[in-house]
């Protein structure tokens, strides 16, 4: 069974300061890895994803995540942090369904407040 | 590109009747579409699959009589809440996947529709 494990709650960054949210996984082959964000009462934005080759993938905003096999994480990361970067941010792991289709596995979800 | 839309963003009914919740994806083809149920401070809940033309796919524990689930054009489906009672209430996510060769493996989500049954 895949599995997506997110540690923190809530991650608390000053603005223009670095940020990480953790990212661990569990899936057998290969994982496609994805990253996405919501803002209050919205939907699911995609920021990135992984499927295969440079282990650092760069997605929308500045936003970017590193895939490590090894330690099977996906975290994501950003070089300076905006205020307008505080959002509810979710890791998923695609796995495969018995009908054949992929299912999306989710994190419980990592809550980002960038502070002034 | 690859925008979905769902309508209506909200929604307040009475306990006993049906709410059907419109998902569109907007610039591309989808396949395959995929509703959640999101509660309050929690992740996506997967509800059922649904591929164009044929019958949905439920998650365990999701009463398919329950959650109609149609998906009759590529660009189209819908999800009809059937004989809403209070703990229906939820946020509804929908996401759909391309067709052909683009970005087969991303699902790309909708705004999500907040239903409240009194």
């Amino acid at each position: 069974a895949q599995s997506v494990a997110q540690p923190e709650d809530q991650v608390k960054v000053a603005e223009g300061n670095p940020l990480t949210v953790k990212c661990t996984y569990s899936v057998s082959g290969n994982p496609y890895l994805f990253w996405y964000v919501q803002y209050p009462n919205r939907g699911l934005q995609f920021l990135l994803k992984y499927i295969t080759g440079d282990n650092l993938v760069k997605g929308s905003y500045g936003f970017e995540a590193e895939f490590n096999k090894s330690q099977t994480s996906f975290h994501l990361k950003k070089p300076s942090a905006l205020v307008s970067d505080s959002a509810l941010y979710f890791c998923a792991v695609m796995g495969v369904l018995n009908t054949g289709f992929q299912k999306l596995v989710f994190g419980t979800g990592t809550r980002l407040l960038v502070s002034p | 590109g690859a925008v979905v839309s769902q309508h209506p963003s909200r929604v307040i009914c009475k306990s006993g009747t049906s709410v059907k919740i419109e998902c569109r994806s907007l610039d591309f083809q989808a396949t395959t579409m995929f509703w959640y149920r999101q509660f309050p401070k929690q992740s996506l809940m997967l509800m059922a699959t649904s591929n164009e033309g044929s019958k949905a796919t439920y998650e365990q524990g999701v009463e398919k009589d329950k959650f109609l689930i149609n998906h009759a054009s590529l660009t189209l489906s819908t999800l009809t809440v059937t004989s809403a009672h209070p703990e229906d209430s939820s946020f509804y996510i929908c996401s759909a996947r391309a067709a052909g060769l683009r970005s087969q493996e991303t699902q790309y989500f909708g705004p999500g529709t907040r239903l409240l049954v009194l």
